[in-house]
């Protein structure tokens, strides 16, 4: 079985301020997948990145980096100079090969950047 | 490139009627997916269609149910509504392929069950 924890339910920020926004993970596969998505108040989910269980590269893609640690079972995302745009829900999930294709989710991180 | 379409964007039932809910995939996508986010109860994984099979299904009872068109495009029914099916219903496509395809999503039928 697999699971994804999001420990922080919503955080706060003034804008311009580093935020992290932490995710643990379990799976017993040893193959697997992790994904950022991002959800504006429109309701529809946005794709930021996927991560294989082989690369513990960390990435970075202008304002936002990821942090992958197998060792620790984490896949943090991290927001440098936030702004208000970035206000949404965002969603860690896992998928492993033992899953069926199906993306398993965590409860979600609330962040509100305000001015 | 159109995204995936989802339609329609709100339905309103009553107890004990039946919803569907249609879906397109992205061109090219194989794969659909359907999750349910209802309040309190986060996103859950429902139903994963390829090349109009069902390949795996989430724990929802069997009143949930739906199908693949050749086109691609998806349906999902909920018969014998219940007043906590009220819920965003999001459909997601991926390429053809295994758990590493991301999935993109749809904006999400809103349905409420009265």
């Amino acid at each position: 079985a697999q699971k994804v924890t999001q420990a922080q339910t919503e955080i706060s920020v003034v804008e311009k301020e580093d935020v992290t926004l932490d995710c643990v993970y379990e799976t017993r596969d040893t193959t697997y997948y992790l994904f950022w998505y991002k959800q504006p108040p429109s309701g529809e989910l946005v794709f930021l990145i996927r991560r294989n269980s082989f690369d513990e590269q960390n990435e970075i893609s202008g304002r936002y980096s990821w942090n992958f640690q197998k060792s620790t079972s984490s896949f943090n995302f991290t927001i440098t100079a936030s702004q208000v745009v970035d206000s949404a829900v965002y969603f860690c999930a896992l998928s492993a090969t033992g899953g069926g294709n199906k993306l398993t989710f965590g409860t979600g991180t609330q962040l509100k950047v305000e001015l | 490139e159109a995204g995936v379409t989802q339609s329609p964007t709100h339905l309103i039932k009553t107890r004990g009627q039946q919803a569907t809910l249609r879906c397109s995939p992205i061109s090219g996508h194989t794969s659909v997916y359907w999750y349910q986010q209802a309040l309190g109860l986060g996103l859950q994984f429902l139903l994963w269609y390829d090349e109009g099979e069902e390949r795996n299904r989430g724990n929802f009872p069997p009143r949930f149910s739906g199908r693949q068109f050749p086109n691609y495009s998806s349906e999902l029914n909920v018969n014998a509504l219940e007043l906590e099916d009220s819920a965003l219903y999001l459909c997601a496509s991926s390429q053809p392929g295994g758990s590493y395809n991301e999935q993109f999503f749809g904006p999400g039928t809103r349905l409420t069950v009265l």
